[in-house]
């Protein structure tokens, strides 16, 4: 069973530009969250999406957006990008149904901000 | 507000020694703990995770002791090997609107030497 798949890994932005990131969940897993990893706040929760309804959202800029498909993919987009956006940007799913049910990650997008 | 406080930062054990690390939580409407394992270049992955119903859950050589009253609980590495040194994240997660959002800690660095 493949697992969550987040693309691009690795990508480098201008201050101001805008990014998208996409994520694949777990076939047959309808919730997908996003975290932010830095080295100085750690993992950070910044929105949920279940049938692609927001369902939870972080204490994050209204600078971060997200939307989930149909088929369950997700995009999170940054608009007019900072320094300080550069982070691991994690893509999590499950099942959904219920909580505490097993949230797996994928490898992230690494994104830097120059 | 940090809700979930995790400790120590990190952490040094020689081979075949116990690796202990601690968690202490907030918000009482916490109901499920898990603990997450991570890698250089990786995303986290899920280890082993408690709901505060039972005081002690074991797989292999890891165990999560769980404190209700003291709104603590922590993981136990049993003879800790090399492959074992990573990062491993504490996380909480619970309450009605927020069943699907996982607050973590800061994370501990586990180093284990040969």
């Amino acid at each position: 069973k493949a697992g969550v798949t987040q693309t691009p890994r690795y990508l480098i932005k201008t201050r101001g530009q805008q990014v998208t990131l996409s994520c694949s969940p777990i076939s047959g897993h309808r919730s997908v969250s996003w975290y932010q990893q830095t080295p100085g706040q750690g993992l950070q929760f910044l929105f949920e999406y279940f049938s692609e309804t927001q369902r939870n959202k972080g204490n994050f800029p209204g600078r971060f957006s997200g939307r989930q498909f149909s088929n369950s993919r997700s995009e999170m987009n940054v608009s007019t990008l900072e320094l300080g956006d550069s982070a691991l940007y994690l893509c999590a799913s499950s099942l959904g149904g219920f909580a505490g049910n097993t949230i797996y990650f994928g490898e992230g997008s690494w994104l830097t901000v120059v | 507000q940090q809700q979930v406080k995790q400790s120590p930062q990190s952490l040094i054990v020689q081979k075949g020694g116990i690796s202990i690390i601690n968690c202490a939580y907030e918000n009482t409407a916490f109901d499920y703990f898990p603990w997450y394992q991570q890698f250089p270049g990786k995303g986290p992955a899920l280890l082993i995770a408690i709901r505060p119903d039972v005081s002690e859950k074991k797989e292999g050589r890891f165990t999560i002791s769980f404190n209700k009253s003291a709104k603590q609980f922590s993981l136990h590495i049993m003879d800790s090997q090399p492959g074992d040194s990573a990062t491993y994240f504490c996380a909480a997660s619970g309450g009605g609107g927020s069943n699907y959002k996982l607050t973590f800690g800061k994370g501990t660095l586990l180093t284990v030497n040969p």
